[in-house]
Order: C-alpha cells, then structure tokens, then sequence
C-alpha cells in the first residue's frame, strides 16, 4: 500500500468548499486512490474513489492529475455536519492489507 | 442490508478476564480485520484475515488473538485484558479486486478495569 501524506487539520466556515490533498508519491501502476469518512465514535465510511482525471458523485469530487502523485478530495459547500476525520487509502489487488494514516480532521464553523 | 455487525457495542470488564468481541459480515467478503482507535492515535490496525484460516498480525496485535474459522466470522479474543487496552474497537471487511472499498462495523467501546 502505498505511503499517504495529509494534513492534519482543517477548519473551513459553513457554505464554503473545502479542498482536502492527499499525496502518494510511490502510487503504483493499478492502484486506486479511496476516500473515507469519519465521525465521532462511528467506523470510517466509503465516500469516493477513484483512478484517474475526476469522479464525482452525490457527496464530493476527487480530482486526480495525470501524474497521480496526488489526489483531492473536494466537498463543496460543506456543514457543519461535515465535521469529520477524512482518511485517504491508496491500493488496489486482491491481497492487499489495509493501513490508515493519521487523516484529516476537519472542522466547519458556523 | 449489507453490513458489518459487532457485538457488543459496549463492555465494561475487569482485568484478566477473558472476552470475545465478534465480528459478522453478511457480503461474502474474502478480507476482515479488526482496528483500535484511541485519542491522537488514529485507527491501528490489530490483525487482519485475507480468508478462511488465513490471518496475520497488524501494527498492535500484542494481547489480541483472532481466528478465521468461517469467511462471515472474525472475532477478537482478549485472553487476558489489562486498562491499555481500554479503547474503542472497529471490525472492517472488503471483496477482493482492483477497486476494493472497506465496511466497518459500528464499534465496541471496551473498558478495561
């Protein structure tokens, strides 16, 4: 699995889009690049993921750039129910072992 | 409904008496592992399983035991729990494939006395 670096926190006001970057320098050919969430007391849930150029879907966008070194997470227009720890993964292949980095901890201010 | 059952959500004990917190998922998935968090420390990874009778320790797994017995099935044994293992515990599962997303359960909040 490769090595991942994130901030460690953020603080962001309600209404703004936050932007959240991940680097994996050492991302290998068929590794996917995977974003989770997590509350309070709660396990860590899936909320996109990706290969290549932007995915989007109900809840953020991830944008990758062609080199692949790195990855952001964008949640537009957060709440403060956005409020969370975010983990970036980045692995792929059957028999992988998943590890987690220290995330992002990100606070929305009303 | 897929999920990622533990039980119990929370345990309170007394040290050096044994427990088992369980771990169920109902997605046929090949890879289980187990996870503490505690404050500051992020989630560290205790034992994993990539399949039936095939498991293998994480970055924390002294005082933990594990077994694979069933693909469904992967409880974490603590033969003699002691206060520093007093944190909150999440089980996580996957399929296996190129694009692989983890399923974790809701947690045991485990007190150690």
């Amino acid at each position: 699995l490769a090595k991942t670096t994130q901030p460690i926190s953020m603080d962001s006001y309600e209404g703004q889009e936050v932007n959240i970057t991940c680097s994996h320098n050492n991302i290998a050919t068929n590794d996917y690049i995977t974003w989770y969430q997590q509350f309070p007391s709660q396990g860590p849930r899936f909320i996109i993921q990706g290969y290549k150029t932007k995915v989007t879907n109900e809840v953020a966008s991830l944008f990758i750039p062609a080199d692949r070194k790195s990855s952001t997470l964008s949640l537009p227009r957060v709440s403060l129910s956005d409020t969370a720890v975010y983990y970036c993964l980045v692995g792929a292949d059957y028999g992988q072992n998943f590890v987690f980095g220290p995330g992002t901890r990100l606070s929305v201010l009303p | 409904e897929a999920q990622v059952t533990q039980n119990p959500r929370y345990l309170i004990t007394v040290t050096g008496k044994k427990l088992t917190v369980t771990c169920s998922q109902n997605m046929n998935h090949e890879y289980m592992s187990w996870y503490r968090q505690d404050p500051g420390l992020g989630l560290r990874q205790i034992y994993y399983s990539m399949n039936v009778e095939v498991t293998d320790k994480g970055d924390v797994p002294e005082g933990y035991k594990v077994s694979r017995k069933e693909k469904r099935n992967f409880p974490l044994i603590l033969e003699s729990p002691s206060p520093n293992q007093t944190s909150l515990y999440f089980c996580a599962s996957c399929s296996t494939g190129v694009d692989e997303k983890l399923f974790f359960g809701s947690g045991t909040q485990l007190s150690v006395l």
